[in-house]
């Protein structure tokens, strides 16, 4: 699976949007881009995933380059409920291999 | 909304002791996952089940954990003995297609051993 680059860390203000960055240069064409978010003291939760398409949902909308060499997670409006660490994951779908690779992701803190 | 449970939610244990960890997937989930966190790194896979049978175990210290599933349905992960390196969250998670990576997670339980 291609390896992942997130920011360790970034702030976003309640109410605004949070754009998040996620870097996978060497994806290859058959594999897809997951989201995947973990609120302190709590086990992860899917958010949302693509392969070469723009993807929204009621969660959050994923923005993929032309180049699929980077993409971007957008929670449209905060909230102080949105704080958590947040990891971009890129793995073939379907695959023999099921296992998530989790890197450190980014830790994201909505401030009011 | 139907969830992954788990227990306990905190285990203290100290070095040398055996612990367990209880896990009950989503009904009517085939495969069922086992994950160790280290605080401040991602979740690890420690062992995969798909129903009752192991497809996924290279990455479980063989020669102190264990985890069985007997009925394809809840599973427990023992550790004995524990060591102090051990200390970590130990999530659970589940899936309904053997190649789905919506995994659906429990809370987890947060093992300490001094």
């Amino acid at each position: 699976d291609a390896k992942t680059t997130q920011p360790t860390s970034m702030d976003c203000a309640e109410g605004r949007a949070a754009n998040l960055p996620c870097n996978h240069s060497t994806i290859s064409g058959n594999e897809y881009v997951y989201w995947y978010r973990q609120i302190h003291s709590q086990g992860p939760q899917y958010i949302i995933h693509g392969l070469k398409n723009n993807e929204t949902n009621e969660m959050a909308s994923l923005i993929i380059t032309e180049d699929r060499k980077s993409s971007t997670l957008i929670l449209p409006h905060a909230t102080l409920r949105d704080t958590a660490v947040y990891y971009c994951i890129v793995r073939v779908r379907p695959s023999n291999d099921y296992k998530l690779s989790f890197g450190a992701g980014t830790t994201v803190t909505v401030r009011a | 909304e139907a969830e992954v449970a788990q227990s306990p939610r905190y285990k203290i244990t100290e070095k040398s002791q055996a612990v367990a960890f209880w896990c009950d997937p989503i009904s009517g989930h085939a495969t069922l996952y086992w994950y160790r966190q280290i605080l401040g790194q991602g979740p690890e896979l420690l062992v995969q089940f798909q129903d009752e049978s192991v497809v996924d175990d290279s990455q479980l210290p063989k020669d102190r954990f264990s985890a069985e599933r007997l009925k394809g349905v809840d599973s427990t992960l023992k550790i004995q003995p524990a060591e102090l390196g051990d200390s970590a969250m130990y999530l659970c998670a589940s899936s309904e297609h053997r190649v789905g990576v919506e995994q659906y997670f429990g809370p987890g339980t947060r093992l300490t051993v001094t």
